[in-house]
């Protein structure tokens, strides 16, 4: 079966750093994006990883162990902004086509 | 560059009546389109997604159907809606190819129905 797992809820500070975990399980997994989606919006691309480490884009930062089925995003100096859901999403590679498996997101709220 | 334009952005629909939802995708030519619905607390769904003009690959069983007329329009269509048909819906799309990080899904602003 396919399976994404990440914590529903998270509540950090301002000005600090918060890692959001996702686990994955996928027939056919060829990649792992991580989406922020703000309340009533579409979400929007943040990062991308297909090889294991560490990928690192300002503030945001994303990590990626493929033997562990594991991935986390890293926020640092949060701010008020970054309140938002943040998605996983595995690539499922099967036949011709990928599709993205999303996982039900984790809603961080970053208070002052 | 490219736009994605969805449409409407909010209705309220009866029980058994019908729904059309279009996409159209700017400045790209034959993009992987989707149809994805994200409903209260569950995650995005894909629902159907296209290769191509008359290509539709349907990922979910449902009263819902999706038709592409030309290579940039992607339509969602039901007959008769459900109550459980309510959600957020997402139309978005990508270039030729897998999904990486050169070639990101981008999603249009999104279509809100509630179904009564």
């Amino acid at each position: 079966g396919q399976n994404i797992d990440q914590p529903t809820e998270m509540t950090a500070t301002e000005g600090a750093i918060v890692q959001i975990n996702c686990t994955y399980q996928t027939s056919g997994f060829n990649g792992l994006f991580w989406y922020q989606q703000h309340a009533g919006e579409a979400p929007t691309f943040l990062s991308y990883n297909v090889l294991d480490g560490l990928e690192e884009k300002g503030r945001f930062s994303s990590f990626l162990s493929r033997s562990k089925g594991y991935s986390y995003l890293l926020l640092k100096e949060l701010q008020m902004k970054d309140s938002a859901s943040y998605l996983c999403a595995a690539l499922n590679y099967g036949g011709s086509q990928g599709n993205l498996i999303f996982g039900k997101g984790t809603k961080l709220s970053v208070k002052p | 560059s490219q736009t994605i334009h969805q449409w409407p952005a909010t209705l309220v629909q009866p029980v058994g009546s019908p729904l059309s939802l279009e996409c159209t995708v700017e400045g790209t030519s034959n993009p992987n389109l989707y149809w994805y619905r994200q409903a209260a607390g569950r995650g995005l769904q894909l629902l159907f997604y296209s290769v191509g003009i008359g290509q539709i690959s349907s990922e979910v069983p449902q009263n819902l159907s999706a038709s592409r007329p030309q290579d940039r329009q992607f339509i969602l269509s039901s007959k008769k809606l459900l109550l459980s048909d309510s959600g957020f819906y997402l139309c978005a799309w990508s270039g030729t190819g897998l999904p990486s990080g050169a070639n990101v899904l981008t999603f249009g602003a999104g279509s809100r129905l509630t179904v009564l």
